[in-house]
């Protein structure tokens, strides 16, 4: 079982925007500015597409946004492409003994 | 442009140790963490653990305690993540990243490296 909580799945059609949530506590998500998001497509290594809440880094399309509200963190893709299709895992920083801490991944389908 | 390159798969009985290198190549090694994430076949993300090049230092997640052991060698700018006593358990794939964001974020990773433990 996961630290933080996210939806197994969510689908969406191309062009439509759907968001991924991310749960977690007052000692991890809640209590932190130091939430990511990762992209990741089969048998490739995850990509960093947030950092700290709602930071991009370069090169990251800004249909990709991220945002957080009390314990629940959530990332928003926008206009959804083909190739967004990939399991997304959010994580956290967290104040036990573990440090970091992700979620068990929701796999976006588009339809 | 930045990048980090891992050793290829591996082979353990049960009750051995892996060592897998993170070879570091495009920017200052010794500036920036390093982390490493396993994931088993089909499974999400684990994090282990992290390490300072410059300093050495580490931190490794409770879960690991006692079992992992993260060094480098700054001299080939190459972070090490041993891995004792294993079991299947542990069979998965291992992955370096590095430390992108103050606290935390992970750009770019490694390409992984495939652990299998079986008798």
């Amino acid at each position: 079982q996961s630290a933080l909580t996210q939806p197994a799945s969510v689908s969406g059609s191309p062009g439509q925007s759907i968001t991924i949530s991310c749960t977690g506590t007052s000692s991890d998500v809640g209590g932190y500015n130091y939430v990511s998001w990762y992209q990741q497509h089969p048998g490739k290594a995850p990509k960093l597409m947030i950092y700290d809440v709602s930071k991009r880094p370069s090169g990251v399309s800004n249909r990709f946004s991220g945002s957080k509200s009390g314990n629940t963190a959530s990332l928003t893709i926008s206009g959804l492409q083909a190739e967004d299709e990939a399991d997304y895992y959010c994580s956290s920083y967290t104040s036990s003994s573990t440090f970091v801490v992700f979620g068990g991944g929701t796999k976006l389908t588009v339809l | 442009q930045v990048q980090l390159v891992q050793s290829g798969a591996e082979v353990k009985k049960p009750g051995a140790s892996v060592k897998v290198s993170c070879k570091a190549s495009g920017y200052t090694f010794t500036s920036y963490d390093i982390n490493w994430v396993r994931q088993a076949t089909g499974q999400g993300l684990e994090w282990m653990g992290w390490m300072n090049p410059n300093s050495g230092n580490t931190g490794y997640a409770q879960k690991f305690q006692g079992r992992v052991t993260m060094t480098r060698n700054t001299s080939i700018s190459t972070a090490y993540m041993e891995l004792s006593s294993l079991r299947s358990e542990d069979t998965a794939v291992y992955y370096c990243a590095r430390l992108f964001g103050v606290v935390l974020g992970f750009d770019p990773w490694g390409q992984g490296t495939l652990v299998t433990v079986s008798s």
